[in-house]
């Protein structure tokens, strides 16, 4: 099945720095790949997502890219803010038989400090 | 537009009981729904897939006959966790995507904290 691995798993970082996270899949055939924000004890929230057909999208200081070929995508997050703080998931589809599941990283809790 | 209401946000069971877990399509229809159980401080664990009018699909190292899924309806699935025992404690977080949408985004429910003494 489908593989994601998500670094790192912890990351710190001033107000107003960017930060950067890092998955990459097993499965060639996945073909979307969303990022998830989670708040504690709270339900995850999509906050971008790309297809496979797409290197880059950008919503406003949220950006992510994809490098098919080499089987990794990123997350950037610019001038950061303290409600930026939570933590993140990668996922990539599974082509289940019943349907497009999600298999999730492991996630990065994102600590950023004023 | 898609939302997936999950119910109940908490239950505490004793050791022993059965416990189930209501998650519902509000706005859409879903032939398709994914429980997920997350463990503190870590991910979303893909349990079973639940598919309306046919029998789940669970992932490998899931009982079936522990956690009994029924999805009788489009926007409607249950899970059943039986027999329930302290280290079935976790959050339980059900989600669905629009029917015919394909590989498109996954709306979650608001999760069950499940504790069992």
């Amino acid at each position: 099945g489908e593989n994601v691995e998500q670094h790192p798993s912890t990351l710190s970082v001033q107000e107003g720095d960017s930060a950067v996270i890092k998955c990459t899949y097993s499965d060639s055939a996945s073909n979307y790949f969303p990022w998830y924000k989670q708040e504690l004890g709270k339900r995850p929230q999509l906050i971008i997502d790309i297809r496979s057909n797409v290197g880059e999208k950008k919503d406003q200081r949220i950006a992510v890219t994809l490098n098919k070929t080499a089987k990794h995508f990123s997350l950037h997050i610019t001038e950061t803010q303290p409600e930026d703080s939570a933590v993140y998931f990668c996922a990539a589809s599974i082509n289940s038989n019943s349907g497009y599941a999600l298999n999730f990283g492991k996630g990065t809790s994102l600590l950023v400090t004023p | 537009g898609a939302v997936v209401s999950q119910h109940p946000s908490r239950v505490i069971c004793k050791s022993g009981t059965s416990v189930k877990i209501e998650c519902r399509s509000l706005d859409f229809q879903a032939t398709t729904m994914f429980w997920y159980r997350q463990f503190p401080k870590q991910s979303l664990m893909l349990m079973a897939t639940s598919n309306e009018g046919s029998k789940a699909t669970y992932e490998q190292g899931v009982e079936k006959d522990k956690f009994l899924i029924n999805h009788a309806s489009l926007t409607l699935s249950t899970l059943t966790v039986t027999s329930a025992h302290p280290e079935d404690s976790s959050f339980y977080i059900c989600s669905a995507r629009v029917t015919g949408l394909g590989n498109s985004p996954l709306h979650f429910g608001n999760g069950t904290r499940l504790t069992v003494t």
